[in-house]
């Protein structure tokens, strides 16, 4: 029979515009957030983490956006460039009993920069 | 530092074959994670160690699989007997796992260990 894969959502932008990517979390005790860059044929590549404690983070063009009433992440990129695209994923730690870590990480979007 | 390190990066086997993958962490990270990728489950964590001794190993999907951690800079993650279902990319992560009052810490991947299982 057919195979049913992951739904990859894919969005794509102009060269020079900002992306936004969205993640949708499950657990509302998860205290650390991370969002990943993974490029065909890498392993996911770290790209910017924000604490359960706060609403927001900037790096470098990247802003991470956290809602935790709606349980919601987001990941902003200004003036995308063709370099950004790839697949990003969130993960989300779940506290364990002990001081262990659990990160789930979520589906994916892939990120399709247009010249 | 070389950060994560993987091998072999590709591995095509024969189904019935015992399968070897192994693991070097970055230097001073106490956690290490196995990860296996594929387009129909995405990112599914396999076991995790902590100071080298397994602490999750619920995500291992059968006992084809199999996990140790020897040392603290060497894991390794067996399958004997493979199948072809087992293809996928497994991956390795580190971090350095601290005490709750400090919060989680960001994983390191490594490359990944592509595997095909005919």
């Amino acid at each position: 029979g057919e195979s049913v894969g992951l739904h990859l959502p894919t969005l794509s932008v102009q060269e020079g515009d900002n992306s936004i990517i969205n993640c949708a979390y499950s657990n509302s005790a998860s205290d650390y957030f991370i969002w990943y860059k993974q490029e065909s044929g890498k392993g996911p590549q770290f790209i910017i983490d924000i604490r359960s404690n706060m609403d927001k983070r900037q790096g470098q063009r990247v802003t991470v956006l956290l809602n935790k009433t709606v349980k919601h992440l987001s990941l902003q990129i200004a003036a995308t460039q063709p370099g950004d695209s790839a697949v990003y994923f969130c993960a989300e730690n779940r506290p364990r009993d002990n001081y262990g870590q659990n990160f789930v990480f979520g589906p994916g979007t892939r990120l399709s920069v247009l010249p | 530092d070389a950060g994560v390190i993987q091998s072999p990066r590709h591995e095509v086997t024969e189904m019935g074959q015992e399968v070897t993958l192994r693991c070097k962490p970055i230097s001073g990270h106490n956690s290490l994670f196995w990860y296996r990728q594929t387009m129909m489950r995405g990112l599914e964590l396999l076991i995790y160690f902590n100071n080298n001794v397994p602490i999750d190993d619920s995500g291992m999907p059968e006992d084809r699989f199999s996990a140790k951690m020897p040392n603290a800079s060497f894991s390794t993650l067996k399958i004997q007997p493979s199948e072809p279902r087992d293809s996928a990319v497994y991956f390795c992560a580190s971090s350095l796992s601290l005490p709750p009052s400090s919060g989680a810490n960001v994983l390191t991947f490594g490359a990944g260990s592509r595997l095909t299982v005919l």
